[in-house]
């Protein structure tokens, strides 16, 4: 079974208006969590690391107050897009990293965001 | 920069077997991955190179040269199933948890 979740599955919203998408690990505790960013037939890119107790990095390019990350406890984090554009359509998906090496990493089920 | 390069699209029969390469660039270089993802759904991983060689994982092999900065992932006796796209990703922190993927390769199957 899944053993990261996410939520919500899909979500529509208004331009201008925040969306914030969940990502939980189920059956284990994730320090450090990964948010990427998926368009249509592309490759996943990697926009930050969110780090439990700390505050999140991000990658070249990707707007930090545009893209909040919360890392609320050992197997929850947040991802809120602000201010929503339609350019910021995509698929999120985020990843946890199950043993302590972290080469396997699980991923979540994706979050389809779309904004109108 | 960052680049990953492996082939588009390619197509096997059942029961054929298909060699996916990757090259990479990176400004670190701590392991090479694989993910199978079927379409809309999440990237499952098949295999981890941290060292050169030959990995081997069911009817999933994969290999990895440090020197040529290169790997491939080698997929035997293809089933429909089989049907996906396959990225080959880097870790680019020493934990081995940041990845940095490959543009993907659309496998197609047919019986």
């Amino acid at each position: 079974g899944a053993v990261v979740s996410q939520h919500p599955s899909r979500v529509i919203c208004k331009s201008g208006t925040s969306v914030k998408i969940e990502c939980r690990s189920l059956d284990f505790q994730a320090t450090t969590m990964f948010w990427y960013r998926q368009f249509p037939k592309q490759s996943l890119m990697l926009m930050a690391t969110s780090n439990e107790g700390s505050k999140a990095t991000y990658e070249q390019g990707v707007e930090k107050d545009k893209f909040l990350i919360n890392h609320a406890s050992l197997t929850l984090s947040t991802l809120t897009v602000t201010s929503a554009h339609p350019e910021d359509s995509s698929f999120y998906i985020c990843s946890a990293p199950r043993s302590e090496s972290g080469r396997e990493q699980y991923f979540g089920p994706g979050t389809r965001l779309t904004v109108t | 920069g960052q680049s990953l390069e492996q082939p588009s699209e390619v197509t096997a029969v059942e029961g054929a077997i298909v060699q996916i390469n990757c090259t990479y660039q990176t400004s670190g270089f701590y392991g090479l991955s694989w993910y199978q993802q079927h379409d809309g759904g999440a990237p499952t991983f098949l295999s981890y190179n941290g060292l050169d060689g030959l990995e081997e994982t069911g009817r999933f092999s994969s290999f990895l040269s440090r020197s040529d900065s290169y790997g491939y992932l080698l997929l035997q006796e293809l089933q429909m199933k089989d049907s996906a796209s396959y990225f080959c990703a880097v870790s680019s922190n020493q934990a081995g948890t940041a990845l940095i993927f490959g543009k993907g390769t659309t496998l197609s199957v047919s019986s």
